[in-house]
């Protein structure tokens, strides 16, 4: 099966400038989740969707974080404006209901200058 | 909230060398635990896992055993090779605010492995 697909893998802006990461989970995982992995760190839960509801967000900065799944199954996480300290590579990863292992995606990396 | 902590990295080994990576967790419940693994330029793996005490999990010659006692989870390979070269997660799993399960991971241990 195709695994968890993430785009763009690269991206560079300028500080207060906008951004949005798309992705899209293995077919059939129910929940989703964003992490934030910051340069020297472990992965950082920002948010977790179960189908299209929000089932955890009490780590996402939400002044300037918002993330969307709309019909359960692909996933947006834009923010608006951008800081220096949000550089950090941005991860994906999916789960099936059930199961406790998560799949990751390749991950985007984000440089805010 | 929980917490994993790794030994600090890097750890540069030499082909054929063994291989401990030390993890240790606080946790109020009874998490289930897991390695992770990340090679260079790609998205984090599942390596192994154990979901209960005394229980050991082990993939690709890499072993961990669940050790409730001491809090524990430390990942061990007898003889490493040039393409265990990677970075390396242990990291837990607790509830979320919904009811569902979330990871908590440690910083990562850099691996590389010379010939």
């Amino acid at each position: 099966e195709a695994g968890v697909a993430q785009s763009p893998r690269y991206k560079i802006i300028e500080k207060r400038q906008s951004v949005a990461f798309w992705c899209n989970p293995i077919s059939g995982h129910a929940t989703l989740y964003w992490y934030q992995q910051i340069l020297g760190q472990g992965p950082k839960l920002l948010i977790q969707f179960q189908n299209n509801g929000v089932v955890d967000d009490s780590q996402l900065p939400k002044d300037r974080f918002s993330a969307e799944r709309l019909k359960g199954v692909d996933s947006t996480l834009k923010i608006q404006p951008a800081k220096l300290e949000d550089s950090a590579v941005y991860l994906c990863a999916s789960r099936r209901q059930g199961l406790d292992e998560q799949y990751f995606g390749p991950g985007t990396r984000l440089t805010v200058t | 909230g929980d917490s994993v902590t790794q030994m600090e990295g890097p750890v540069t080994l030499s082909e054929e060398a063994f291989l401990t990576i030390n993890c240790t967790y606080t946790a109020t419940g009874y998490p289930s635990l897991f390695w992770y693994v990340q090679y260079p330029g790609e998205g984090l793996q599942l390596l192994l896992k154990a979901t209960k005490a005394d229980d050991k999990g082990s993939n690709k010659g890499f072993e961990a055993t669940y050790r409730k006692e001491t809090t524990s989870f430390h990942l061990e390979k007898g003889s490493v090779q040039v393409s265990d070269s990677a970075v390396y997660f242990c990291a837990l799993s607790e509830p979320s605010q919904g009811g569902s399960e979330k990871l908590v991971f440690g910083k990562g241990t850099k691996l590389t492995v010379n010939p």
